[in-house]
């Protein structure tokens, strides 16, 4: 069964500064992954997906890398601002079903 | 311009009267998912269609069940919801599933009950 686990579960940062989210899982026979961005009381904003035969994705300030034979993913996000702060969701999609298996997130906050 | 849609946001029901979410989408996706989300938990799929074929998860308990009449609809239909139903739900789309096509989110419907 996969399970996935974020760390740390909330973080705190001054604006400006560049920061990693862990995500680790335990089957690697992933499909993909993919990270999501979910603010409060909303639904779930998908910011990078990761196929399973890549290392890494960008898109704007954000870096997303995978590694899967030691069953692990890092989102970077450089020169960080208070409009990133929410929630951040890594999900793996196991084999070659649909069901996502998700983490339970990151908390960011960061601060003027 | 919002590309998959749930209505409502809040849904406030009864203990034990049936109650339907709704989801609506504007891609053309092949693959409809709903998951559940409890408060500062994962989400957790709770069933997908693929066209017209329905997935039902293992531990998906037997009060939830889906519609989908047609390509653009999907509704989460909760038979007799008990309180431990009050959670977010999720709907989601994919255009199929080849392991390039991400999943697309809906805004989410919070279900409380009373």
């Amino acid at each position: 069964k996969q399970e996935v686990t974020q760390i740390p579960a909330a973080l705190s940062v001054p604006e400006g500064e560049n920061l990693v989210l862990n995500c680790s899982f335990t089957d690697s026979a992933i499909y993909n992954l993919q990270w999501f961005r979910q603010d409060p009381g909303k639904g779930l904003t998908s910011l990078l997906l990761i196929q399973s035969s890549q290392r890494e994705q960008t898109s704007g300030r954000l870096n997303a890398s995978l590694d899967k034979s030691s069953g692990r993913s890092t989102l970077y996000i450089a020169a960080s601002q208070p409009g990133d702060s929410a929630t951040y969701l890594c999900a793996v999609r196991t084999g070659g079903g649909n069901k996502l298996t998700f983490g339970t997130g990151t908390q960011l906050k960061v601060e003027l | 311009d919002a590309m998959v849609i749930q209505n409502p946001r809040y849904q406030v029901t009864q203990f034990g009267k049936p109650v339907t979410l709704s989801c609506s989408q504007t891609l053309n996706h092949n693959v409809m998912y709903w998951y559940q989300q409890k408060s500062s938990q994962a989400p957790k799929l709770l069933f997908h269609y693929y066209d017209k074929d329905f997935n039902n998860e293992a531990d998906t308990p037997d009060n939830f069940q889906s519609r989908r009449p047609n390509t653009s609809f999907c509704f989460l239909d909760i038979r007799s919801p008990g309180l431990g139903d009050a959670a977010m739900y999720l709907c989601a789309t994919s255009r199929d599933s080849t392991e390039h096509q991400p999943q697309h989110f809906g805004d989410g419907t919070r279900l409380s009950i009373l």
